[in-house]
């Protein structure tokens, strides 16, 4: 089945870790993007991608990292200079902008 | 930039009608998509609406004014289950409002 699909669902990490959140679509969709939700918040925009190799940054870029090297992929970074890094973390992808997104399941990240 | 405002919550009663509104200011614009999240889980779509006017699915029915930079959400024959964060997104690049809460009682 077509879908896009985000693992692991839950991760756990030690603070000052790098850990990179995996997001892959095949869905032959150009556009790619990243979430962070807090709990009762909305969606936040970190990064997105229109095309391959092409990303720009989104509201709160600072502290992640993300890369677009083949078009069903769009792994997220969190570096350790994410200062609050604990979060629920969503991966999206479209057609282009004038098109719905579909999500993947997410993945919680919790840092301790 | 842009900037997307809905109400934080809203309370209504299974069987009835609730409408959502959202606002937005944005440098341009070429659609606005409403989703469903169920709390701990993936939004899901909704609507999306480019042109004025009201675009009807089932239950759910989205209306769009460009010139007013407003949109609306109504649910109809409200049903327990529709208790969710309803968001609503421009998609100049695919930002979010803040959504709004529903909580359906009996």
């Amino acid at each position: 089945d077509g879908g896009i699909t985000q693992s692991p669902k839950y991760l756990f990490r030690k603070e000052g870790q790098n850990v990179t959140l995996s997001c892959e679509q095949n869905l032959n969709h150009d556009a790619m993007y990243w979430y962070r939700q807090d709990p009762g918040q909305g969606l936040r925009l970190i990064y997105y991608s229109q095309i391959v190799n092409d990303f720009q940054k989104g509201d709160i870029a600072e502290g992640y990292s993300v890369s677009r090297e083949k078009k069903e992929s769009f792994p997220l970074t969190v570096t350790s200079a994410q200062k609050n890094p604990t979060a629920f973390y969503l991966c999206a992808s479209s057609m282009g902008l004038r098109s719905e997104a579909f999500f993947g399941q997410g993945t919680r990240l919790t840092v301790v | 930039g842009q900037n997307i405002d809905q109400p934080t919550e809203m309370t209504a009663t299974e069987g009835a009608i609730v409408q959502i509104n959202c606002t937005y200011q944005t440098s341009g614009f070429n659609g606005l998509f409403w989703y469903q999240q169920h709390a701990g889980e993936a939004p899901t779509f909704l609507s999306y609406n480019v042109l004025d006017g009201l675009e009807e699915k089932g239950r759910f029915s989205s209306f769009l004014s460009r010139s007013k930079g407003y949109s609306y959400l109504l649910l109809k024959e409200l049903q327990m289950k529709d208790s969710a964060s309803y968001l609503c997104a421009v998609f100049t690049d695919m930002r979010f409002g803040a959504g709004t809460r529903l909580t359906v009682k009996p």
